[in-house]
């Protein structure tokens, strides 16, 4: 079936390293696609999201690609810090749809 | 900034008893949804409302679990009785229509003994 998931469980990066957090999904027909970051005793908390119609999106230290050809979406974070050691899901929604479908994260743990 | 709000954030209980889990969405959104967090399933949608109608609760099992929203700034979901299988983090998140991000509450740890 359809299904979204990540290439890589857990990612440790030295602290001021870029990080890439890479999301495969199947379904093409998706067409609005988002990163939430979610800490320890807390809920997801949004953090970027871009639409099928562009390929990049930039935010606040965070890049977010988006490849339709292969079906990849890769969330990139410059300069990365202790803090932004977290778990990070991607979701995708497929047109027409309300309910969004969630991946199983990546942990990334950032090392002073 | 406006949050989503859960109550109780904890919750410990013995099998067999009723469980009331309560979402305060932002005000404002009309979209409500309850998903279920295990480290097995990871995150597992149990019921979508828009506009206050429930438009899909597929994830849930019906025999036991039941969602609804009274009004727009509080959604319910209970489970009776409860089963140690049901021990999970339930998160609330309300957001708008369209292609639009969901904002979380931080959830209810529940705990079925």
């Amino acid at each position: 079936g359809e299904s979204v998931g990540l290439h890589l469980p857990t990612l440790s990066v030295q602290e001021g390293d870029n990080s890439i957090i890479n999301c495969a999904y199947s379904n093409s027909a998706s067409d609005y696609f988002i990163w939430y970051k979610q800490e320890s005793g807390k809920g997801p908390q949004f953090i970027i999201d871009i639409r099928s119609n562009m390929d990049k999106r930039q935010g606040q230290r965070v890049t977010v690609l988006l490849n339709k050809t292969v079906k990849h979406l890769s969330l990139q974070i410059a300069a990365t810090q202790p803090g932004d050691s977290a778990v990070y899901f991607c979701a995708e929604k497929r047109e027409g749809s309300y309910i969004p479908t969630f991946g199983r994260g990546t942990s990334l743990i950032v090392h002073p | 900034d406006a949050r989503v709000t859960q109550t109780p954030r904890h919750k410990v209980t013995e099998m067999g008893q009723e469980v009331t889990m309560r979402c305060q969405p932002i005000l404002g959104h009309n979209t409500v949804f309850w998903y279920r967090q295990t480290m097995m399933q990871g995150l597992e949608l149990l019921a979508y409302f828009r506009n206050r109608a429930p438009l899909d609760d597929s994830g849930m099992p019906k025999d036991r679990f039941s969602a609804e929203m009274p009004d727009a700034t509080l959604a319910t979901l209970k489970i009776q009785p409860s089963e140690p299988r049901d021990s999970a983090v339930y998160f609330c998140a309300s957001g708008w229509t369209g292609n639009q991000p969901q904002h979380f509450g931080d959830g209810t740890r529940l705990s079925i003994l």
